[in-house]
């Protein structure tokens, strides 16, 4: 079936570490997403990539990396400069060409700073 | 310019009752509305979605209402489930966004039995 893979589901990280969060889609697809969601806050976007190799940072990119190095993987590393990084992190991934512009999400990783 | 606001940010409906859920944008050049539905501890899915050529879409129990000249869509739940308690996001992108959503704040629905 296609479909985006988040993995890990749940991560610990502790204060000082940084830890990277897996995103692989396997619909063709040539955009992807990260974004932050906190209770209440909505979806707040990190980074996002239009093309391998390419990448813009989105609404609160500072903390964050990440890299576009095959279509199908766009991974997410939580440095330890994010402050406040205890999260539910959900990756997205669309086609850009066209008329449908509907974003197809993965399952969310729940990061926890213990 | 680029923002979608979402009201209300919670709604509380009865079983067999119509859930509405309100948004407004500036950009004119936005010309792809979706909507997502988000249960708990997963990711959101889309529901539905609408383009400005067209002033109502329905899907099953589901409609989105555009209005182009006051810039502004809402999603129509009818007859709606307990099964339907989840968080709604609507979203707008277009040309000039490409491939980007903006999306608004989630609206956080519960039907009671």
């Amino acid at each position: 079936d296609g479909g985006i893979t988040q993995s890990p589901k749940y991560l610990f990280r502790k204060e000082g570490q940084n830890v990277t969060l897996s995103c692989e889609q396997n619909l063709n697809h040539d955009a992807m997403y990260w974004y932050r969601q906190d209770p209440g806050q909505g979806l707040r976007l990190i980074y996002y990539s239009q093309i391998v190799n390419d990448f813009q940072k989105g609404d609160i990119a500072e903390g964050y990396s990440v890299s576009r190095e095959k279509k199908e993987s766009f991974p997410l590393t939580v440095t330890s400069a994010q402050k406040n990084p205890t999260a539910f992190y959900l990756c997205a991934s669309s086609i850009i060409n066209g008329n449908n512009y509907g974003y197809t999400f993965g399952s969310g990783t729940r990061l926890t700073v213990v | 310019q680029q923002q979608v606001k979402q009201s209300p940010q919670s709604l509380i409906v009865q079983k067999g009752g119509i859930s509405i859920i309100n948004c407004a944008y500036e950009n004119t050049a936005f010309d792809y509305f979706p909507w997502y539905q988000q249960f708990p501890g997963k990711g959101p899915a889309l529901l539905i979605a609408i383009r400005p050529d067209v002033s109502e879409k329905k899907e099953g129990r589901f409609t989105i209402s555009f209005n182009k000249s006051a810039k502004q869509f809402s999603l129509h739940i009818m007859d709606s489930q307990p099964g339907d308690s989840a968080t709604y996001f609507c979203a707008a992108s277009g040309e000039t966004s490409g491939s980007r959503l903006t999306f608004g704040e989630g609206t956080q629905l519960t039907v009671n039995p």
